[in-house]
């Protein structure tokens, strides 16, 4: 059981450049979400998705887009990446509301570059 | 609005001390989720404990203990007798009942224990 699994682990850009972050999850969870961590700001929620075929924006949205294409897998995009998109990026999912298993199911982290 | 407020940016403790970690929330929400999480240098992100706005009763987990207050908002962690091993970034987060159940982040405490 694989958990939550991101790829890739580590990203070097230049500016302008796109590329796709990939979050797969192998627990039938509905939720998924992505957050960027920047250093004194702890993380950040950018989309969300609470099923397949469905996201939503949150606290960062702007320079990223998304999709939900299957329920285990939720995209991050970067159309034109920026120096202000250096962070590191966490995927996370959970399943429907449960009052004994309550919390978020975190990847590894992308450690992304953009020069 | 919804915000985890973390006010100690680092804490640095010698060994065998014990320490306090602070997180004040605020939510018009009457049903929420609080966490903590840790990231050890390594860059994971480790659950340790979860509360319901329902449960004000404090727990103690080895070293560990938490202290949720209602009346001031307040989900303290602490630490008791720290090791070299407690060295590592703490989240206090919360986790809305409604809108996707988004988790909102505190921005963090480092916590350097030096031996």
């Amino acid at each position: 059981n694989a958990g939550v699994t991101q790829t890739p682990k580590f990203r070097v850009l230049k500016t302008g450049q796109s590329m796709t972050l990939l979050c797969a999850q192998d627990m039938n969870h509905e939720y998924m979400y992505w957050y960027r961590q920047d250093p004194g700001m702890g993380l950040r929620l950018i989309h969300y998705s609470v099923g397949e075929g469905t996201t939503a924006k949150g606290e960062v949205p702007d320079g990223y887009n998304v999709s939900r294409l299957k329920k285990q897998n939720f995209l991050l995009g970067l159309e034109s990446a920026a120096p202000s998109q250096t962070s590191v990026y966490f995927c996370a999912s959970r399943p429907i509301f449960q009052t004994t298993n309550e919390k978020l199911f975190f990847g590894s982290g992308t450690q992304l570059s953009v020069l | 609005a919804q915000k985890v407020t973390q006010a100690q940016t680092e804490i640095s403790v010698v060994e065998k001390e014990d320490v306090t970690l602070d997180c004040v929330y605020e939510t018009r929400d009457t049903t929420y989720y609080l966490f903590w999480y840790k990231q050890p240098p390594s860059g994971e992100l480790v659950f340790l404990i979860r509360r319901n706005s329902f449960d004000e009763q404090n727990e103690i987990s080895g070293r560990y203990s938490w202290n949720f207050q209602k009346s001031t908002s307040s989900f303290n962690f602490t630490i008791t007798a720290s090791q070299v091993v407690d060295s590592a970034v703490y989240f206090c987060a919360l986790t809305l009942n409604t809108g996707g159940f988004k988790t909102i982040f505190g921005a963090g405490t480092r916590l350097f224990v030096k031996a």
